[in-house]
């Protein structure tokens, strides 16, 4: 089946730490792109990519980074600099990135401080 | 800026009711008009999108929303409601750019 994965489910990060999540896609999609969820917040993006080798910054891309070596894959690394890390992140991709298109969305990963 | 506004934080409706979830953008031109829903710890699913045509859209699982230009309106409806309906809906605008902007969303609660 297509779709996209995300892992860990679940994850902890210490502090100084940087932690890195995971987000595959088997659906041939050009673009992808990196959502943090808070409670009564809704969806703000960090950031998206629309080629291999390319991404751009989101609203909130401060003290995240990404890479796209890949089509199928782009991982998010929350690096010690993102002082408050603890949400729920999602990935998702679109066929080619504009604005018009479906989202197809991973199951997310909780991230939380210890 | 484009925005987004989803007024009611929570809604709770009793299983077979009629249900009507607000959604008001702030878009100059003719927006591209999205609703997704949540289930808790899962990724958004679409239910259904407008982008021009009939202003009466229908969705799955027996969704439909209508596109009111005169009030920027995009309200979700379901003439009866399941409890399995039970979950979180989000509202979201393309922004004329290549980005998405979603709403704070509508947590649904559905009593038997």
């Amino acid at each position: 089946d297509g779709g996209i994965t995300q892992s860990p489910k679940y994850l902890f990060r210490k502090e100084g730490q940087n932690v890195t999540l995971s987000c595959e896609q088997n659906l041939n999609h050009d673009a992808m792109y990196w959502y943090r969820q808070d409670p009564g917040q809704g969806l703000r993006l960090i950031y998206y990519s629309q080629i291999v080798n390319d991404f751009q910054k989101g609203d909130i891309a401060e003290g995240y980074s990404v890479s796209r070596e890949k089509k199928e894959s782009f991982p998010l690394t929350v690096t010690s600099a993102q002082k408050n890390p603890t949400a729920f992140y999602l990935c998702a991709s679109s066929l080619r990135g504009t604005a018009n298109e479906k989202l197809f969305f991973g199951s997310g990963t909780q991230l939380s401080v210890l | 800026a484009q925005s987004v506004t989803q007024p009611d934080i929570h809604i709770t409706v009793s299983e077979g009711a009629s249900l009507e979830l607000r959604c008001n953008y702030s878009y100059g031109a003719t927006p591209y008009l999205f609703w997704y829903v949540q289930s808790p710890g899962q990724g958004l699913q679409l239910l259904l999108k407008y982008f021009s045509g009939d202003t009466l859209v229908q969705g799955i699982k027996g969704f439909e929303a209508e596109f009111k230009r005169s009030q920027s309106s995009f309200n979700l409806r379901k003439p009866s409601v399941h409890w399995s309906d039970a979950a979180e809906y989000f509202c979201a605008v393309g922004d004329g750019t290549d980005k998405l902007i979603f709403g704070t969303g509508t947590r649904l609660q559905v009593f038997p």
